[in-house]
């Protein structure tokens, strides 16, 4: 079974310009995740979408980032414009639910990740 | 109080000894709970998960949980030099009709040949 997939996985760039990252869940999970890992951190939820729609934004600095995931599949996270405290790498994870209620089982798999860094 | 807490370490033990990693976490209501182990430059890797209240075993891996107490532990057996890593505890707490999984910063690992 194919994991997730994220591209690109390196990226640098100088602050205030624009960058976009692309994640491809596992096949049939409906949630998708975006999340932020500073060095040093554990990671942080930016977006969480349950099919196409958001579930949970939240954390996310909605002032420059933004994230879509058409068709419920893929999903581009943007950060415009970039800021030297947006170096992290970002993470993106899905995971299929079974079940509901207290007793659900939600396990997330993470892709490998973008290494940002903002010169 | 930070949601999700664990000693960052370094946690430092020798080859074949036991390593324990421990978590404490602040929302009672919370019921599943995650450890992920993470190389140096990759990504979190799912090692175990655990439910209810007690021991789980996995080969060397054994989570412990106590949900009165909001703590939940990670025990490695026989440690190896390739179990150096970082650890991180995941608790997946009911915010809303939602679940969110918040980590705790994470717990470096080291075992010395």
């Amino acid at each position: 079974e194919a994991g997730v997939a994220q591209s690109p996985r390196y990226k640098i760039i100088e602050k205030r310009q624009s960058v976009a990252f692309w994640c491809n869940p596992i096949s049939g999970h409906a949630t998708l995740y975006w999340y932020q890992q500073i060095l040093g951190q554990g990671p942080k939820l930016l977006i969480q979408f349950q099919n196409n729609g958001v579930v949970d934004d939240s954390q996310l600095p909605k002032d420059r980032f933004s994230a879509e995931r058409l068709k419920g599949v893929d999903s581009t996270l943007k950060i415009q414009p970039a800021k030297l405290e947006d170096s992290a790498v970002y993470l993106c994870a899905s995971s299929l639910q079974v079940g509901s209620g207290v007793g659900a089982k939600n396990i997330q798999y993470f892709g490998a990740g973008t290494r940002l860094s903002v010169l | 109080q930070k949601e999700v807490e664990q000693n960052s370490g370094p946690l430092s033990v020798p080859e074949g000894a036991i390593a324990s990693l421990n978590c404490t976490y602040s929302d009672r209501g919370s019921q599943s709970f995650f450890w992920y182990r993470q190389y140096s430059g990759k990504s979190p890797e799912l090692i175990m998960f655990i439910y209810s209240n007690g021991d789980k075993e996995d080969g060397r891996f054994t989570a412990q949980l106590n949900k009165a107490s909001q703590y939940v532990s990670l025990l490695i057996r026989d440690s190896q030099p390739s179990d150096s890593a970082t650890y991180l505890c995941a608790v997946n707490m009911v915010k809303g009709s939602n679940y969110k999984l918040t980590f705790g910063k994470g717990t470096l690992l080291t075992v010395n040949p």
